[in-house]
């Protein structure tokens, strides 16, 4: 079966423009997250979304960073006004629920490559 | 604070050999742990897993150890192929939640 898609796989931008960034997660996965990893970073958790929960968003750096999930399925991360910090790659990943919240492994889209110049 | 650290950020073995990669943490709620590899421009991709209740996994060639007085796990692979040579992150969850904190990551290479 297709895994976690994401597009674009790289993207470009100059300062202050918008992007926004899709993620596909595999069919079933109720569970999807963002993550971002900087040069020599560590995984940065972003957002997470569960089923219709309302999604945790207490990983965004910043009010420029918005994320939805349409219909339990594709999810899409829009940065608006880029800074050049913002540059990374932009993981996204899906995974199903476990009984009592039991953790399961997280599969993982190839990621987008943002820069910002 | 970083609750999960990956000391080696790189690590060089000879194939053949075996490659030990370490990880420690700091919050003693985490009791879940898992490994995940990443090859440049792929997305990292589950390798293992430990729940606390256990203090070793093994799945072929590749075993985790975990230290929970130490607060520390062990990825160790034997024998290393220059086939794994990636970067590894460890991170770790505690039931009944759903974040996943991750290391920054140790490099290995496999050298033929």
């Amino acid at each position: 079966g297709a895994g976690v898609s994401q597009s674009p796989s790289n993207k470009v931008t100059e300062k202050g423009k918008d992007v926004e960034l899709r993620c596909d997660p595999i069919s079933g996965h109720t569970a999807l997250y963002w993550y971002r990893q900087s040069l020599g970073q560590g995984l940065e958790f972003l957002i997470y979304f569960q089923g219709n929960s309302a999604p945790d968003k207490s990983g965004l750096p910043s009010d420029r960073f918005s994320a939805e999930r349409t219909g339990g399925s594709v999810s899409t991360l829009t940065i608006q006004r880029t800074q050049q910090e913002d540059s990374a790659v932009y993981l996204c990943a899906s995974s199903i629920r476990g009984l009592r919240g039991v953790p399961y492994e997280q599969y993982f889209g190839p990621g987008t490559r943002l820069t910002v110049t | 604070d970083q609750q999960v650290k990956q000391n080696s950020p790189s690590l060089s073995v000879q194939e053949g050999r075996i490659s030990i990669l370490n990880c420690d943490y700091t919050n003693s709620m985490f009791d879940y742990f898992l490994w995940y590899k990443k090859y440049p421009a792929e997305g990292p991709t589950f390798l293992i897993s430990i729940s606390s209740i256990k203090d070793k996994n093994e799945d072929g060639r590749f075993t985790v150890f975990l230290n929970k007085s130490a607060k520390h796990l062990s990825l160790h692979i034997v024998p290393s192929q220059p086939g794994d040579s990636a970067v590894y992150f460890c991170a770790a969850s505690t039931s009944g939640t759903y974040k996943y904190i991750f290391g920054t990551g140790t490099r290995l290479k496999v050298l033929a």
